[in-house]
């Protein structure tokens, strides 16, 4: 079975504090996938990584940055933790498979998610 | 991301049938899936259909297909306490061989 883990459940951090969300994953996947899920707004994509080293912006990256060192690695960063940071964090990984019917199946698998409170 | 909507909230009684409803605006999307969202935890997968199918069933699960107009809907039948979740419908674009766009989730609620 393909396991995502998160760091941290739950965090709690005071504003203006440095905050890393670690990722891992077991699959050797090569994406990886960061997501912010809020009330009504759905999951919205932070930043992705197609391969180690690599990152791609998604949808808010902005207050937001993120390392991959390793393959089965992906960290999100909050360089100064703000209030409207307070979300749940969802980290994902995938491999895409191309189909012969024509364009890709991405199954995500993800992590159980780290809610994060900045106070 | 690309525009996926849906219903915020639904609520049904147990052993009923639950239809969750979903629009998307890509017609150039391949792949479409449903994932389900317990309390507390991550997404998983639940199901999924490939565009050029209108059906797919398995078990309590339908899910029903309609490109035309870009309608995409999961039947629950004999729904279950246990089927309380938020649910929410995803895309693939043919173009972005990596990246799902999810919809907004449905909090679906079982009354007993």
């Amino acid at each position: 079975d393909v396991k995502v883990t998160q760091s941290s459940r739950y965090l709690v951090k005071r504003t203006g504090e440095k905050v890393f969300l670690e990722c891992v994953q077991d699959m050797d996947h090569e994406n990886m996938f960061w997501y912010r899920q809020d009330p009504g707004l759905g999951l919205r994509l932070i930043y992705f990584s197609y391969d180690v080293k690599m990152k791609e912006k998604g949808d808010i990256p902005e207050g937001y940055s993120v390392s991959r060192e390793k393959k089965e690695r992906f960290s999100l960063i909050l360089e100064s933790a703000s209030t409207n940071q307070t979300s749940m964090y969802l980290c994902a990984s995938s491999l895409s498979r191309p189909s012969m019917a024509g364009g890709y199946y991405n199954e995500q698998f993800f992590g159980p998610g780290t809610r994060l409170t900045v106070l | 991301g690309e525009d996926v909507e849906q219903s915020l909230f639904l609520s049904v009684r147990e052993g009923d049938s639950s239809v969750i409803n979903c629009t998307y605006t890509d017609s150039s999307s391949t792949y479409l899936y449903w994932y389900k969202q317990e309390p507390g935890a991550g997404l998983q997968l639940l199901t999924y259909i490939f565009s050029n199918m209108d059906m797919k069933q398995d078990q309590r699960l339908t899910v029903l297909l309609n490109k035309k107009d870009k309608h995409l809907s999961l039947r629950i039948a004999d729904t279950q306490t246990g089927d309380s979740a938020i649910y929410f419908c995803a895309e693939t674009h043919q173009t972005g061989a990596n990246n799902l766009f999810f919809g907004t989730g449905t909090r679906l609620t079982v009354i007993p």
